[in-house]
């Protein structure tokens, strides 16, 4: 079964802080991994995939196969980044279900 | 290209009563989904369709149905509206592969009383 868990239902930082968002998962085969992102009053929408390998508004995410982790960093958050943030994964060819964590919702203070 | 649309944004219904969520994508993506959003539970699969004719159950199955008789339509249909349906519920496409992106539908609230 695919499972995602977010241990933290609320993150607050402040501006110019780093910020971990953390994300573990459970899945038998290869995983997919992804970070969604829902700003106020948007569709949810990618933020990134672990198999891009790229940074996206100066987020990143390093998949950890041995700690089935995939952890969401940026090393200065801005208060732009104020949303809801989702970790989800998808099976590679067998299971093309995407499921989804409970959510994280990151708050920067000025 | 209007990506992925739902209809209507907002409904309220009283208990018992039936009503389909529209859901429509032009972009030819084989997978959509539907999920509902509720305050701390995160996003939750009801069901799922990998392509026209083929629909799965997701976690949260129970009360709802879908078909999938297009490639473009997803409608999602509540049979007898409990209270407990009360939600946000999202509407998703994408090509169904791994590791391709899901693309979402701005959502519909649906207030049950």
């Amino acid at each position: 079964a695919q499972r995602v868990t977010q241990p933290e239902k609320l993150l607050s930082v402040f501006k110019g802080a780093p910020v971990e968002l953390k994300c573990n998962y459970s899945y038998s085969g290869s995983p997919e991994l992804f970070w969604y992102v829902q700003y106020s009053r948007q569709r949810l929408q990618l933020l990134l995939r672990h198999i891009s390998r790229e940074s996206i508004k100066g987020f990143t995410a390093d998949l950890n196969k041995g700690e089935t982790s995939f952890h969401l960093k940026k090393p200065f958050a801005q208060e732009e980044d104020s949303a809801m943030y989702y970790c989800a994964l998808s099976g590679q060819g067998g299971s093309e279900k995407l499921v989804f964590g409970k959510g994280t919702k990151l708050t920067v203070n000025p | 290209n209007a990506g992925v649309t739902q209809t209507p944004k907002f409904q309220v219904l009283k208990t018992g009563q039936s009503m389909t969520l529209q859901c429509a994508q032009d972009m030819n993506h084989e997978y959509m989904s539907w999920y509902r959003q509720d305050p701390g539970m995160g996003l939750r699969l009801i069901h799922y369709s990998v392509g026209a004719g083929i629909t799965d159950q997701g976690e949260v199955p129970n009360g709802y149905n879908v078909s999938r008789s297009t490639t473009e339509d997803f409608p999602l249909r509540l049979l007898s509206a409990a209270p407990s349906q009360t939600s946000v519920y999202f509407c998703a496409s994408s090509w169904g592969r791994g590791g391709t992106e899901a693309f979402f539908g701005q959502g519909t609230r649906l207030t049950v009383v």
